[in-house]
């Protein structure tokens, strides 16, 4: 158990629906980091905050926003959604920013969205 | 960001030594080389973290050569469960963005 937790665990929707997850952090860690990972595919980030900040985005489409509340959990708006968008949502929490010395990520379980 | 260059598979016995060489061409001064191992339907778990020579802990060592432009995880005796992805990234500690890329898929056979 990584300290990380998501919800749903499973989440099943129709085309053009909206939907929210949520990622509660390790307890004490400030960074969160969300990834969409599409069947057989690696991991793609999206978004990181820290500290209630956007720190940086990567592939994140319009139709995708998020945020980070002052409890520090967070969460993931997904709009207007598309059957592309069927995947592993992975939320991961770090003390610090991305890439410094012992700051690695844990991750959560995910949340897996399947859009019919 | 320095981009990183994994096989993309790998094949081994029970038993055996592992290990899976990650090309970072372009590290900069202050980046860290962190690997990761994800199992199918799993976020990935943190390995190993190093910055040079050779670090090692209860389930991987790291190898880094002095210019470290590359690096070699070692996973000694491999087994079955060792099967999944592994990941190897490079840090921008002056950044926020982290990209895994594509992983090695090592499979363990009996």
């Amino acid at each position: 158990d990584s300290g990380v937790t998501q919800t749903p665990k499973h989440l099943i929707t129709a085309t053009g629906q909206r939907v929210t997850l949520r990622c509660s952090p390790r307890s004490g860690d400030l960074s969160v980091y969300w990834y969409q990972q599409s069947l057989d595919q690696g991991l793609q980030f999206l978004i990181h905050y820290y500290n209630g900040e956007e720190r940086a985005k990567g592939n994140i489409l319009e139709r995708f926003s998020a945020q980070q509340f002052p409890d520090l959990h967070s969460e993931l708006n997904l709009s207007s959604l598309e059957l592309g968008d069927s995947a592993l949502y992975f939320c991961a929490s770090s003390y610090g920013r991305a890439g410094g010395h012992r700051n690695e990520q844990f991750f959560g379980p995910g949340t897996r969205l399947t859009v019919l | 960001l320095a981009k990183t260059t994994q096989p993309i598979s790998m094949d081994s016995y029970e038993g055996q030594e592992v290990n899976i060489t990650c090309s970072h061409n372009n590290i900069a001064t202050n980046d860290y080389i962190t690997w990761y191992q994800q199992f199918p339907s799993q976020g990935p778990r943190f390995i190993i973290q190093g910055y040079k020579t050779k670090v090692t802990n209860e389930v991987a060592s790291l190898f880094i050569p002095a210019d470290r432009k590359s690096s070699t995880l070692s996973l000694p005796r491999v087994s079955l469960s060792d099967t999944a992805v592994y990941y190897c990234l490079v840090g921008d500690t002056g950044g926020f963005k982290t990209i895994f890329g594509a992983g090695t898929r090592l499979f363990v056979k009996a």
